[in-house]
């Protein structure tokens, strides 16, 4: 079992949906979660950064921590075609600050 | 504007060549980091450095070296006992290591000719 499963998707939803990617982890060590943005042939662009449970909102973008079920999840309201890219979840922990990543969701919003 | 340049953009290796690849930041952080990203797997560690003059390996060192002798720069030279070297490979930096997000370079394409 990998540390960090994220469904590859493809995923592909119209413009105006709401997206919602999610990410379940084994390692209950971790305490801090982001959620990462990859265009085609580019860096991934940090899009969301939390520390341990909760809500953080930023725009159209929401992501959540649920700890104790281990999942963490990012909504994206009124979806967009400038949102097409890959989405790539990542955590560490807080002693050794090992941080481990998704293998990406990719998401296509159609006009 | 403060970031992270990796050259070259593509990279070509022959049989039994080592290559470099560039990433410098002038973001002042201090912990930098390698990655390799292959199709539908996360980024993998492959060296990270959390000072200069010193370095770890990650998960997957083999075939791969690093050095950090300024703050600013981190080559990565993939040798000849990688045996599957090509991948896209994304360099980071961070103001710590773990707890601090890392901020991602626009990566090098490594190709076999």
């Amino acid at each position: 079992q990998k540390e960090v499963e994220q469904d590859p998707g493809p995923l592909s939803v119209p413009e105006g949906a709401i997206v919602s990617l999610n990410c379940t982890y084994s390692n209950s060590a971790f305490q801090y979660f982001m959620w990462y943005r990859q265009y085609s042939r580019k860096g991934p662009e940090l899009l969301m950064y939390t520390y341990s449970s909760g809500n953080k909102e930023d725009g159209r973008f929401t992501a959540q921590v649920d700890k104790s079920s281990k999942y963490i999840s990012l909504f994206i309201r009124d979806s967009q075609p400038s949102d097409s890219a890959t989405y790539l979840c990542a955590m560490s922990e807080e002693v050794s600050g090992d941080m481990r990543f998704g293998a990406g969701t990719r998401l296509t919003v159609k006009p | 504007d403060g970031g992270i340049t990796q050259s070259p953009k593509y990279l070509f290796r022959k049989e039994g060549q080592n290559v470099t690849l560039s990433c410098e930041q002038n973001l002042n952080h201090d912990a930098m980091y390698w990655y390799r990203q292959d199709p539908g797997q996360g980024l993998r560690l492959i060296y990270y450095s959390q000072i200069v003059n010193d370095f770890q390996k990650g998960d997957i060192a083999e075939g791969y070296s690093v050095s950090r002798e300024k703050k600013e720069s981190f080559p990565l030279t993939v040798t000849s006992a990688q045996k599957n070297p090509t991948a896209f490979y994304l360099c980071a930096s961070s103001r710590g290591q773990g707890r601090q997000p890392q901020h991602f370079g626009d990566g090098t394409r490594l190709s076999i000719l």
